[in-house]
C-alpha cells in the first residue's frame, strides 16, 4: 500500500525558510523509475507543479522558483524534503508530495493529503 | 512552457448525463503527456487517466479521455453525484510541467 505523508509548520512569517517533509511508504526511491514530486495549490486556485527528484539522484525545479527552492532525498528513512526560502504571502497553500512512475508519467499516482502552510507575520 | 486552458470552468448536468470537460494547449502536446485528475472538496486530487488514455486503478470506465495536437476532452459517460469535484488536466511537453485552471462541475 502506497502512502505518502507531508509535515511542516502551518504558519511562517515573511522572509523566513519553509522546510517541508515527504514520509513515503509503499515504494522505494532507489527502485528505477520513482519520481517524488511537491506541487502546491493556494486557496481556492489551481495546481502547480514545483520540484521533482528521481531515483536516481536527477533534480527538476519549476522555472520561477528555481532560486528559492531545494528538493533533497533520504532513502534509508523514505523521505523527501522541500526547502523553500525567502517565503511571502503570496506563497500560502496546501503543499502536496506525489509520487510519479516511468510508468504512469506524467501521471502522479498517489498523493499525500497535503500540509496547508499560511504565510503571514 | 506549455499552458493549459480548460472550458467551461463551471458545468453544470443532472446525473445519468454525459460531461465533456476541455483542454487546450499552448502547443502540441503528444497525448502521452498528457494526464486528467478529479479534486474532490477538501480532498487532495486524484489521478483518472494518463498516456492516450490509461485509467488509473480503480477509476471506473465511464471516464474517459481523447484528443490530440492541442485540443484534449475528459467525457464522463454517465454522471453520478459523487462525480462532484474540480477536474484538472495536466502535460508535460517541456519543464516544467503544468495543470490547467480546473473546470468545477456541479451535479443539479
Amino acid at each position: 500500500q502506497v502512502t505518502l505523508k507531508e509535515s511542516g509548520p502551518a504558519l511562517v512569517k515573511p522572509t523566513q525558510t519553509l522546510t517541508l517533509t515527504c514520509t513515503f511508504s509503499g515504494f522505494s526511491l532507489t527502485t528505477s523509475g520513482m519520481r517524488v514530486s511537491w506541487i502546491r495549490q493556494p486557496p481556492g486556485k489551481a495546481l502547480e507543479w514545483l520540484a521533482r527528484i528521481d531515483w536516481d539522484g536527477d533534480i527538476f525545479y519549476t522555472t520561477s522558483l528555481r532560486t528559492r527552492l531545494t528538493i533533497s532525498k533520504d532513502t534509508s528513512k523514505n523521505q523527501v524534503v522541500l526547502i523553500m526560502t525567502d517565503m511571502d504571502p503570496a506563497d500560502t497553500a496546501t503543499y502536496y508530495c506525489a509520487r510519479e512512475t516511468e510508468t504512469t508519467f506524467p501521471g502522479f499516482d498517489y498523493w499525500g493529503q497535503g500540509n496547508l502552510v499560511t504565510v503571514s507575520s | 512552457e506549455a499552458e493549459l486552458t480548460q472550458s467551461p470552468g463551471t458545468l453544470s448536468l443532472s446525473p445519468g448525463e454525459r460531461a465533456t470537460l476541455f483542454c487546450r494547449a499552448s502547443q502540441s502536446v503528444s497525448t502521452s503527456y498528457l494526464a486528467w485528475y478529479q479534486q474532490k472538496p477538501g480532498q487532495a486530487p486524484r489521478l483518472l487517466i494518463y498516456g492516450p488514455s490509461t485509467r488509473a486503478t480503480g477509476i471506473p470506465d465511464r471516464f474517459s479521455a481523447s484528443g490530440s495536437g492541442t485540443d484534449f476532452t475528459l467525457t464522463i459517460s454517465s454522471l453520478q453525484s459523487e462525480d462532484l469535484a474540480v477536474y484538472y488536466c495536466q502535460q508535460y511537453l517541456s519543464w516544467p510541467y503544468s495543470f490547467g485552471q480546473g473546470t468545477t462541475l456541479e451535479i443539479k
